[in-house]
């Protein structure tokens, strides 16, 4: 079955990057029948979509977020990736990988990686 | 973005129970409405798409309903394994976004 595992540093300070990598097996990053994406989870926001990328490398994000976001795609390695530049406290969360078909559902999710961000 | 508000934010239930599950979006966001079911530690998992599908897979005990902004997730005999936290979700309109979650404790 199709499977997705986060990779990164979980401990970050202010005003660093965060940068993480879904490996995805068991299905093809290529499918044109999916978007690829990130969601994180914390206590005071909740789960919030980050954003996600389709196989071609058309990007998708929460405005929210937008100015500090990149999401890419490696199709030959079966990853995609997330940064996210200038953290802050509130970014800390678990942040999860996620397989989403065209804008709808979200399916499968990876385990999740807990970011923390603390000077 | 649009606003998705569960009620209640949690209930005490017991095994054999009927429970239900109610979300609220803040415009109409049609059938476009999915719940996961999230346990500690873990990732939620899809549980209905559409307001009313079942994802393959899942117990014939769960159900959905609703149309436009008022939205409910049933389960008609609350088993053991069923004591999580269950969040709706829209997709709608970019950016999706969550209800806050519902918490089924045992009573």
């Amino acid at each position: 079955q199709v499977q997705l595992q986060e990779s990164g540093p979980g401990l970050l300070k202010p005003s660093e990057t965060l940068s993480l990598t879904c490996s995805v097996s068991g299905a093809s990053i290529s499918d044109a029948t999916y978007y690829w994406g990130w969601i994180r989870q914390s206590p005071g926001k909740g789960l919030e979509w980050i954003g996600s990328v389709y196989f071609t490398g058309g990007t998708y994000y929460n405005p929210s977020l937008r100015s500090r976001l990149a999401i890419s795609i490696d199709t030959s390695k079966n990853q995609f990736s997330l940064k996210l530049t200038s953290v802050t406290a509130a970014d800390t969360a678990v942040y999860f990988c996620t397989r989403e078909l065209a804008g709808t559902t979200v399916a499968p999710w990876g385990q999740g990686a807990l970011v923390t961000v603390s000077s | 973005d649009i606003q998705m508000t569960q009620s209640p934010s949690s209930l005490s239930a017991s095994v054999g129970d009927r429970v239900t599950i109610t979300c609220r979006a803040s415009q109409n966001i049609r059938t476009n409405l999915n719940w996961y079911q999230q346990k500690p530690g873990k990732a939620p998992n899809l549980l209905i798409s559409g307001t009313s599908s079942l994802q393959s897979g899942v117990s014939s005990r769960f159900s959905g309903s609703g149309s436009g902004t008022d939205f409910t997730l049933t389960i008609s005999t609350l088993q053991p394994e069923d004591f999580a936290t269950y969040y709706c979700q829209q997709s709608d309109s970019t950016p999706p976004t969550f209800g806050q979650g519902t918490k089924v404790e045992s009573k």
